[in-house]
């Protein structure tokens, strides 16, 4: 069994850029969630996609977006880069997302916009 | 809303000694808590939620839905615990951490 994987491991982007986060799931996991962690501060819920679907979102504007592909990997783009949206992002991949399943985290992106 | 808070950001005690980290949430539906742990230079997981009633790594939290509190609690603490503790609620289909508190245990 392979954990969750993210990729780039650091990252550096200017304010206005686009930035694409990638996350590898599980295999089997149909569902992943995408957080952001600021420094200092717990998870933060962007949102969750169940079989390529958006199954959730939290309070983030539409410049966040994502999308699950059918291969288990996943992806988190942000447009229009603020120097707030610099923190570590993370990934979790569950079974179906429902409240007994536990969520496998990857080790992050860390994001910094200057 | 849903909230979690965890008051202590940081705990310190010693090898032996009990421990406990307080949770408190908000949430005006049926919850479903969780505690998970990030030791250093590792990821984020899972350390025991509380529908399953478990006790790992003599870890235990009990949901008390009167004080809205999960709290955490081992009664000896040890060096490996050290670790920082997330809180976390699932609800409306999205788990909510609360701001996580740094747990040091001195020799």
């Amino acid at each position: 069994e392979t954990g969750v994987t993210q990729s780039p491991t650091h990252l550096i982007k200017t304010r206005g850029q686009q930035v694409t986060l990638r996350c590898s799931s599980q295999s089997g996991h149909n569902t992943v969630s995408w957080y952001q962690q600021a420094l200092g501060q717990g998870p933060q819920f962007i949102f969750q996609y169940y079989r390529e679907e958006e199954n959730g979102r939290g309070n983030f504007p539409p410049r966040f977006s994502g999308l699950q592909f059918p291969n288990y990997s996943s992806e988190l783009n942000v447009n229009a880069l603020e120097l707030d949206d610099s923190a570590l992002y993370l990934c979790a991949s569950s079974l179906d997302g429902g409240p007994t399943d536990t969520q496998y985290f990857g080790p992050g992106t860390r994001l910094t916009v200057l | 809303a849903q909230r979690v808070t965890q008051p202590e950001k940081l705990l310190s005690v010693f090898k032996g000694a009990p421990v406990e980290l307080k949770c408190n949430y908000s949430y005006s539906g049926s919850p479903e808590l969780f505690w998970y742990v990030q030791y250093s230079r590792q990821r984020l997981q899972l350390l025991l939620r509380h529908i399953s009633r478990e006790s790992i790594k003599g870890f235990t939290a009990d949901l008390n839905k009167g004080e809205t509190s999960f709290h955490l609690k081992k009664p000896f603490a040890q060096e490996e615990d050290s670790a920082m503790y997330y809180c976390a609620l699932e609800g409306a289909q999205k788990l909510v951490f609360g701001q996580g508190t740094r747990l040091t245990i001195n020799p």
